[in-house]
């Protein structure tokens, strides 16, 4: 299974609006609506941010939003915040019962 | 809340296997899934493989024939072994719940097991000869 397309870097200044682009195939991202978005911090666990392309859990600002069209899943992040500077990675399941995840994508707040 | 421990040897000789403990705490065990997920030193995440609650395995099929996973119900325990490990597998290891989606239509539910929602705080494991 290859991993899913990310960006490798996206920047924007506070208070701005950045998306993160995820591209995978028929066989994972296009194929259900069953994407997972993570933050992770220098040296820290990732932290799921969306579920199922755009269900946020308990507690993650709403300012986090995804979307999908096709083989290609997004991650939206409005009001961009110093704190929001961090690795992004996407995952989705697949048709062979698996799970894979993207790349990476590292924000930087400007 | 459910916490996730997890204990291992973190440095290893080519062609040694890597053993790995995770212990579940504060939540139900058999009712999930449990996954293994590493993240090599400046790179991105990847899937290693899961153990269902039906007792079957699913694995990453770049590591399939290296790798094992297991649970200990008595303790709430998943454990990983990977064998005849090389530098490759430097990485940051980390366990993970996933959480459960449910799909239902015509009358059929499934559900998928994917998005981790909950993380241990990972096991430095690096392979030096």
């Amino acid at each position: 299974q290859s991993a899913l397309t990310q960006p490798a870097s996206v920047s924007g200044s506070p208070g701005q609006s950045i998306t993160i682009s995820c591209t995978g195939t028929s066989s994972d991202v296009g194929a259900y609506n069953y994407v997972s978005w993570y933050q992770q911090h220098p040296g820290k666990a990732p932290k799921l941010m969306i579920y199922d392309v755009s269900s946020r859990p308990l507690g993650v600002s709403n300012r986090f939003s995804g979307s999908k069209s096709g083989n290609t899943a997004s991650l939206t992040i409005s009001g961009l915040q110093a704190e929001d500077e961090a690795d992004y990675y996407c995952s989705s399941y697949t048709s062979s019962s698996h799970v894979v995840f993207g790349g990476g994508t590292k924000v930087t707040v400007l | 809340q459910v916490q996730l421990q997890q204990w291992g040897a973190g440095l290893l000789t080519p062609s040694e296997t890597l053993s790995l403990t995770c212990a579940v705490y504060g939540g139900s065990f058999s009712s999930y899934y449990w996954s293994w997920i590493r993240q090599p030193p400046g790179k991105g995440l990847e899937w290693v493989g899961e153990f269902t609650q039906s007792g079957n395995t699913n694995y990453n099929p770049s590591l399939k024939s290296r790798v094992t996973i297991s649970v200990d119900t008595s303790n709430n325990q998943v454990s990983l072994n990977l064998r005849s490990v090389t530098a490759a597998d430097t990485a940051v290891y980390y366990c993970a719940r996933p959480g459960v989606t449910r799909y239902c239509s015509n009358g059929v539910c499934l559900k998928y097991y994917y998005y981790m929602d909950v993380w241990g705080k990972g096991t430095t494991v690096t392979v030096s000869s």
